[in-house]
């Protein structure tokens, strides 16, 4: 089976602009989860998304937020963009399905934002 | 809510020697304990994971350990060679209303010396 896949792999943004990330899961994985990662900070749990509906969310504000199609893929979008918001944005993928709980990471998009 | 600690932050070891990392989780209801490793400029990779009915699981050089009663699991890795450096993730997953959770500690960096 192909990975998980996240386009694009690399982002320039200017303060203030909005951007959309997108995930493609594992066929056949129903949940999808998005992380930010920073120098120093870990994993920062974003949402979690599961037969299109936001199961579990993290501590970010509104302005990040997200969506999942019928057919699993998942896009993220940050609204006004903050320097901080400067990151690896990573999704993955578990089936959630027959006691399988193994979760697999994307590659991950660099956002930098200017 | 689900919490996670790993210790140390940081690790220097001998190419030889092992190396130990610890997790303790707070909520008794997880019930399943993944540990990544993320290569620099790369995705985590999941490399050992063990469930709540298991208290000890090997694969090679690396082994989990899990005590459920003082709710603390470890990742041994012996044998250490340059290939093992990297930032390693503990997590753990519990079962809520909203469904799975993986929750992650805050990372290790482990770095082998030749």
């Amino acid at each position: 089976k192909a990975g998980v896949t996240q386009t694009p792999r690399y982002l320039i943004k200017t303060r203030g602009q909005q951007v959309t990330l997108s995930c493609s899961p594992i066929s056949g994985h129903r949940s999808v989860s998005w992380y930010q990662q920073t120098p120093g900070q870990g994993l920062q749990f974003l949402f979690e998304y599961f037969s299109e509906t936001q199961r579990n969310k993290g501590n970010f504000p509104g302005r990040f937020s997200g969506r999942q199609f019928s057919n699993s893929r998942s896009e993220m979008n940050v609204s006004t963009l903050e320097l901080g918001d400067s990151a690896l944005y990573l999704c993955a993928s578990r089936a959630e399905t027959g006691g399988i709980y193994e979760q697999y990471f994307g590659p991950g998009t660099r956002l930098t934002v200017t | 809510g689900e919490n996670v600690e790993q210790h140390p932050s940081t690790l220097s070891v001998q190419e030889g020697d092992s190396a130990v990392i610890k997790c303790t989780y707070s909520d008794s209801a997880s019930n399943y304990f993944p540990w990544y490793k993320q290569e620099l400029g790369k995705r985590p990779q999941l490399i050992i994971d063990i469930r709540s009915n298991v208290g000890e699981k090997k694969d090679q050089r690396i082994a989990v350990t899990l005590n459920k009663t003082a709710k603390h699991f470890s990742l041994h890795i012996t044998e250490t060679q340059p290939e093992d450096s990297a930032v390693y993730f503990c997590a753990a997953k519990r079962k809520s209303e909203y469904g799975n959770k993986l929750v992650f500690g805050a990372g290790t960096i482990l770095r082998v010396k030749s």
